[in-house]
Parts: C-alpha cells; structure tokens; sequence
C-alpha cells in the first residue's frame, strides 16, 4: 500500500490478557516508530527502530511492553498482562532513514481498550 | 530536543486566517521547527518545516522570528476541516527521526 498500515484497527481485550500490535511500514522505509496516544494527551513515544541497529527502547513503560521489527519491514508491538491503563490509540511511524521529520509517515492507529 | 510552548486552544472563523504561535526560547542553531497536526481519530500529519527562513507550501506558511525564538503557522483560509490539534516540534534534523510531541494547540474552525 501506499501509506503506513496498522491492524487491527481497534482490539477490545480483557485485563491481564496479551495483545499483539502490527504496523506494515511504506516500503523502503528503515526506520520505524511506534508512539501512544491516551485519550485527550499528547503523543507518547515507545521505540524506535533503525535499519538493523539496536531499537531505542527508552519509551517503554515497563517490561510488559515488547516489540520486534522482522527482515527490516513488519513491526510487532507486544503488550503482556495488560493493564486498564494501557487503553491507548498506538500509532506507527515510519521514514527514510535520513529524512527530515517532515517526511515521516503516521499509520492510522490501533485503538485498544482493557477491560 | 529543545521544548515549545503553545496555547492549548483556540478559535478561528472559516474563511480567516488561523495564525498559531509557538514559542522555543532554547532553540539550538541546528534545531528545525516543525508543525504536524492531527485530526480527530487519525494518526498526525506533516504540515511544514523550517530552519530560519520563512517557508511556504500548499498547505500553509511558517513565519521564524529573526532570534528564532517564536514561530508562527498560518492558514491563509482556515476551512472546517482543518479544525485539529497542531503541534510544533524542534528538533536536529535527522536526529533518529523521532518527534518529541507537546500538548498542542486545539483549532477549533468555526463557521
């Protein structure tokens, strides 16, 4: 596609449950980044990951939060034992690996709800 | 990445010009100024950037003052549809790329 991708588009699961987060960048682009948004705030950043160097990792709330980037593409944001508080839009991003902000793209978020 | 202040909200009449200030006393010489909105349930959008010139592009005009201390995004003809939340960012271009988000400012575009 021509955009950044992200399913599902909403998830509704129950505290304590794992839920698995998926963002298909654009193509070509090296780095990507996940970032969430609880209602009403601004944008919290999580990871972010660059071609094949080691993902910044220093927005992760806590160990329940994990995500994997597989052959430089798909993106995975894993959250275990979930947490009402993790009720959030999780965005994805992705850009060329030296492009200026401006040329950083927004998927259209997955909407989780905990129960 | 240096911190801006914006107001939280504001209103503008459709067919006016939306003027949003920014303020970023601690910009650095090497620091961009970028503004991104986001519309109601969707994920941001690029608007424009700029380093200490002005700049402009289909979408609207980015006034830096001479001690790029303040900016100021304008929509020339603000519509309903550009009622969002703005955000202005500084950064080192091609510092990893990440975008350190503020709280914004709320554009409400009234008819």
């Amino acid at each position: 596609g021509a955009g950044v991708s992200q399913s599902p588009s909403n998830k509704v699961t129950e505290k304590g449950k794992d839920v698995e987060l998926r963002c298909d960048p654009i193509s070509g682009h090296t780095a990507l980044y996940w970032y969430r948004q609880s209602l009403g705030q601004g944008l919290e950043f999580l990871i972010y990951f660059q071609g094949n160097s080691a993902p910044d990792k220093s927005g992760l709330p806590s160990d329940r939060f994990s995500a994997e980037r597989t052959g430089g593409s798909v993106s995975t944001l894993t959250i275990q034992r979930t947490q009402q508080e993790d009720s959030a839009v999780y965005l994805c991003a992705s850009s060329l690996a030296r492009q200026a902000g401006g040329g950083t793209f927004f998927g259209p978020g997955t909407r989780l709800t905990v129960l | 990445d240096a911190k801006t202040t914006q107001p939280p909200s504001m209103d503008c009449a459709e067919g006016r010009a939306a003027n949003l200030p920014c303020n970023h006393s601690t910009i650095s010489g090497n620091e961009y100024v970028y503004w991104y909105r986001q519309i109601h349930s969707q994920g941001p959008q690029y608007i424009i950037h700029g380093l200490k010139n002005n700049e402009t592009n289909e979408m609207a005009s980015l006034i830096i003052t001479e001690d790029r201390k303040s900016s100021t995004l304008i929509l020339p003809h603000a519509t309903l549809r550009d009622t969002a939340v703005y955000y202005c960012i500084v950064r080192v271009e091609n510092a990893g790329n990440m975008l350190t988000f503020g709280g914004g400012t709320r554009l409400m575009v009234k008819p």
